[in-house]
């Protein structure tokens, strides 16, 4: 139980497009989803928290016009990253909370931006 | 926010060797996880340890909530178990609870 499915996997995209990333609970329902940065050989820094029905809610320092966070039913968060530059390239992960098994990862997204 | 240090950041076992992981955290937290992130970037819960120990096959974890630390055992380690391991806390901040991962301590076992 308490599976968070992540697409896609791997994506490369041109400086200056967009870049949608989503996060599905398969088999419960969030209401809070959070996506998470990491830059090789370092930690997982929280970007924001997504929640259903309402804005999300931005770390410090985390641009919300750049990484739009759409969290539209209990099951799906997604993460556009608009407008994208090749710093923005990194490995980009959503977690959600179950009732029963904590915290649960996607899979992850590696960005690459050219 | 709190601050959540690993030890060691790297850390080299041939295969069949223990090790213990360090987590130490800056304040006082409503819980402590700790995951395993394989080579290709999965996050595995391996437990969720506020307080007390566990156990789960080879893997054991020790909380001492009032010393504000944790540690890992890891025990007859197999080269599966190379990746990078995290301890996070989790702050309740009013209605938000946010994951906050420490620095990682990576493990890569030879043969």
């Amino acid at each position: 139980g308490a599976v968070v499915s992540q697409h896609p996997s791997w994506v490369i995209c041109k400086s200056g497009t967009s870049v949608k990333i989503e996060c599905r609970s398969l088999d419960f329902q969030a209401t809070t989803m959070f996506w998470y940065r990491q830059f090789p050989k370092q930690s997982l820094m929280l970007m924001a928290t997504s929640n259903e029905g309402s804005k999300a809610t931005y770390e410090q320092g985390v641009e919300k016009d750049k990484f739009l966070i759409n969290h539209a039913s209990l099951t799906l968060s997604t993460l556009t990253v608009t407008s994208a530059h090749p710093e923005d390239s990194s490995f980009y992960i959503c977690s959600a909370r179950s009732p029963w098994y904590g915290y649960t990862f996607g899979s992850g997204t590696r960005l690459t931006v050219v | 926010g709190i601050q959540v240090e690993q030890s060691p950041p790297d850390l080299i076992l041939q295969e069949g060797a223990n090790s213990t992981l360090r987590c130490n955290f800056s304040d006082s937290v409503n819980n402590l996880q700790w995951f395993h992130q394989n080579p290709w970037g999965q996050l595995i819960n391996l437990f969720y340890i506020p307080s007390g120990t566990k156990q789960n096959g080879r893997l054991s974890a020790t909380t001492v909530a009032t010393e504000r630390y944790s540690l890992l055992y890891i025990s007859s380690s197999q080269t599966t178990d190379s990746g990078v391991y995290f301890c996070a806390g989790l702050l309740n901040t009013g209605t938000a609870s946010k994951l906050t991962f420490g620095t990682g301590t990576r493990l890569q076992v030879t043969l």
